[in-house]
């Protein structure tokens, strides 16, 4: 597609209710990323794919968020049993090479709110 | 762990004056890549200007341009003739040239400017 494709744009999930995101990254992008944004900071790091291989989970927070690219193109970041400190905007981003030398291309970000 | 430090919250300009919006980070690697993004209210992350740390000569994108000091770990960002579209949430950004493209951001400084 033209740019990163994310959905939902908007989500209100229930406390301990499951909530899947989506991320469809620019056609032949071969890296991956998930930040997540809570209201008035920067976005944070959560994992990274290279085509279908997770190379990094390190920021994801807890063992209720989970991600995968099975076939190396759209990614699904899954949250279960939500909480209300997961409200906050999940931003993916894609990119044709790493070590920085292509432009990072971010979606407009899912917003969750848990209530 | 690398951080970057933004101190400003908020910073307010007068159309088509200048202005500058103050980075620093802390690192241990000799070699990496700094970024500011600007972040309009859909949320979508669009990059204004990269440096990489290597080189000397600070980059310069049409109206937008960085003092880069390497012994200071200093990243700032100047916008001049600055325009109405330049509103927005601004972050700095560093990545470290192993990482594979993953960003540690700022907690970013909002810009108004006035008519």
């Amino acid at each position: 597609g033209a740019g990163v494709s994310q959905s939902p744009r908007y989500k209100v999930a229930k406390r301990g209710q499951d909530v899947a995101l989506r991320c469809d990254p620019i056609s032949g992008h071969v890296s991956l990323f998930w930040y997540q944004q809570a209201l008035g900071q920067g976005p944070e790091f959560l994992t990274y794919f290279q085509n279908e291989a997770q190379l990094d989970k390190s920021g994801l927070p807890s063992d209720r968020f989970f991600a995968e690219r099975p076939e190396g193109s759209v990614s699904t970041l899954k949250i279960q049993r939500t909480q209300q400190e997961d409200s906050a905007v999940y931003l993916c981003a894609s990119s044709s090479f790493g070590q920085g030398r292509n432009t990072i291309y971010f979606g407009e970000g899912s917003w969750l709110t848990v209530v | 762990a690398q951080t970057v430090t933004q101190s400003q919250p908020e910073m307010s300009v007068q159309e088509a004056e200048t202005v500058t919006l103050s980075c620093t980070y802390d690192t241990s690697e000799s070699d990496y890549y700094l970024f500011w993004y600007k972040q309009p209210p859909s949320r979508q992350m669009i990059l204004v200007i990269r440096q990489e740390a290597y080189k000397q000569q600070n980059a310069t994108e049409n109206r937008f341009s960085v003092n880069f000091q390497k012994a200071a770990k200093s990243f700032s960002l100047k916008i001049s003739d600055s325009q109405l579209g330049d509103a927005a949430m601004y972050f700095c950004a560093y990545m470290r040239k192993s990482s594979g493209d993953k960003l540690t951001f700022g907690t970013g400084t909002r810009l108004a400017v006035r008519p």
